[in-house]
Formats: C-alpha cells, sequence, structure tokens
C-alpha cells in the first residue's frame, strides 16, 4: 500500500468534539492529500499539501484544517465535528507527476 | 464541484465478458486517471492518458481519450470475479490535484 498508514481506522465521536486523523506515509514524497468519501460523490479533495508547512485548500475544505510539521505526517483536524463530517476519508501521496497512492481510509462518526 | 461524471452508474456482467464504462468531463485536462475500489479498501490507480494520448493499454485494460468531446473510456476485457469493484475516472488539469467522479460499480457474476 505504498507506505501509507492512517490512524485511527475507525472512530465514533460526538458533534462538538474536536477530532484529529493521522496520514504518515514512509515514502518521504512532498505531496499529500486528504479526501473525503460519501456515497454518490466520489472522492473529494479537503486539504493538500506541497511541503512542510505548505498547504492549500481543496473543495471541500470548511470545517477541517490541516498541518504538516514533517515531511512524513499530514494532520487532519475537525475542529468541532458536525454530523456531516461522517464519512470515510482517506489520505494520498503523489511521489511525481502522475498517480496517486491511496492509505486504507478512516471510517468517521460524528454522533 | 466534480469534474469527471461516470456512466453508467452500475453494471452487471457474466464473467468473461466484457465490461465499458465512460467517463466525460467539462474542462480542458492535463491527464485522465483511472482508479479501482474494492469494497471497504482504498483506492488503486490502474492507468494514466494524458491529453495527448488517445489510446492506452494495460494487461486486459484499454483506456479512450477523445479531448474533441471531453470523454474518456475504460474497458476490461474477459472480466473475472476478481474485477468486482467500483472504477472511478479522476482528471488533473495541473499535475498534482485530481478531481474524481462518483464512480461505476462493477459486479462480475460466475
Amino acid at each position: 500500500d505504498a507506505g501509507i498508514t492512517q490512524s485511527p481506522r475507525h472512530k465514533v465521536t460526538e458533534t462538538g468534539t474536536p477530532v484529529t486523523l493521522r496520514c504518515h506515509q514512509t515514502e518521504n514524497h512532498r505531496y499529500m492529500y486528504w479526501y473525503r468519501q460519501d456515497p454518490g460523490h466520489g472522492l473529494r479533495l479537503i486539504h493538500y499539501s506541497y511541503g512542510v508547512k505548505d498547504t492549500d485548500k481543496g473543495e471541500v475544505s470548511d470545517g477541517y484544517s490541516v498541518s504538516r510539521s514533517k515531511t512524513e505526517d499530514f494532520l487532519l483536524t475537525l475542529e468541532s465535528a458536525t454530523s456531516s463530517q461522517t464519512s470515510v476519508y482517506f489520505c494520498a501521496i503523489q511521489p511525481d507527476r502522475g498517480e496517486q497512492y491511496f492509505g486504507p481510509g478512516t471510517r468517521l462518526t460524528v454522533t | 464541484s466534480q469534474q469527471g461524471e461516470e456512466d453508467p452508474q452500475a453494471l452487471s456482467i457474466q464473467e468473461g465478458e466484457n465490461a465499458t464504462m465512460n467517463c466525460s468531463y467539462k474542462t480542458s485536462i492535463n491527464n485522465l486517471q483511472w482508479y479501482r475500489q474494492n469494497s471497504g479498501r482504498g483506492l488503486v490507480h490502474l492507468i494514466l492518458i494524458r491529453s495527448n494520448e488517445r489510446e492506452k493499454h494495460s494487461g486486459r485494460l484499454r483506456v479512450t481519450l477523445d479531448t474533441s468531446k471531453k470523454s474518456s473510456s475504460l474497458l476490461i476485457t474477459a472480466s473475472r470475479a476478481a474485477d468486482t469493484a467500483s472504477y472511478f475516472c479522476a482528471t488533473a488539469s495541473n499535475d498534482y490535484k485530481l478531481s474524481f467522479g462518483a464512480g461505476t460499480t462493477v459486479t462480475v457474476r460466475a
């Protein structure tokens, strides 16, 4: 799986609580991405990073923040989780100009 | 907003038959990619076709790209039960951001 891990793999949390998801790569690639996947929508880009401390918004960034203090880790934070953020979250890396490699996903349920 | 849209949304075929799915997009692209997702797993890259290419093959996969019609197709020949999955097209307007469609769910019956 291209050396990408996500943690936790499953999480149930209550509305209004903060949640942080972690993506870790062993490959030392510059580009990392966070997507969410919902039925009928495919994958939608939340945020991405093009280097340490360099991040930018995707199409569904409202309610999410990210941080990248080390090349290998890209964190996604939901400051105050809402039920609309119940989803499956995927991290991806891109080694070069071309394909992306995906982690196994984190299933998040906000009750 | 999503760039690519796959058609059909779902496809059921007999083992050994060919499966064809299509992707249409709206704006100009740098490349177009196809991914497979097995149930409960992450996406796996299948094939990338650049805007100056018209056809590409990889094993039992054949991808075509028609930039004048803003469309692509993915053909899986001689399908197997292991091909049961969801298939997504993704368009890249530059080299580092992808926009995914909603996917085609393929079921291969034994």
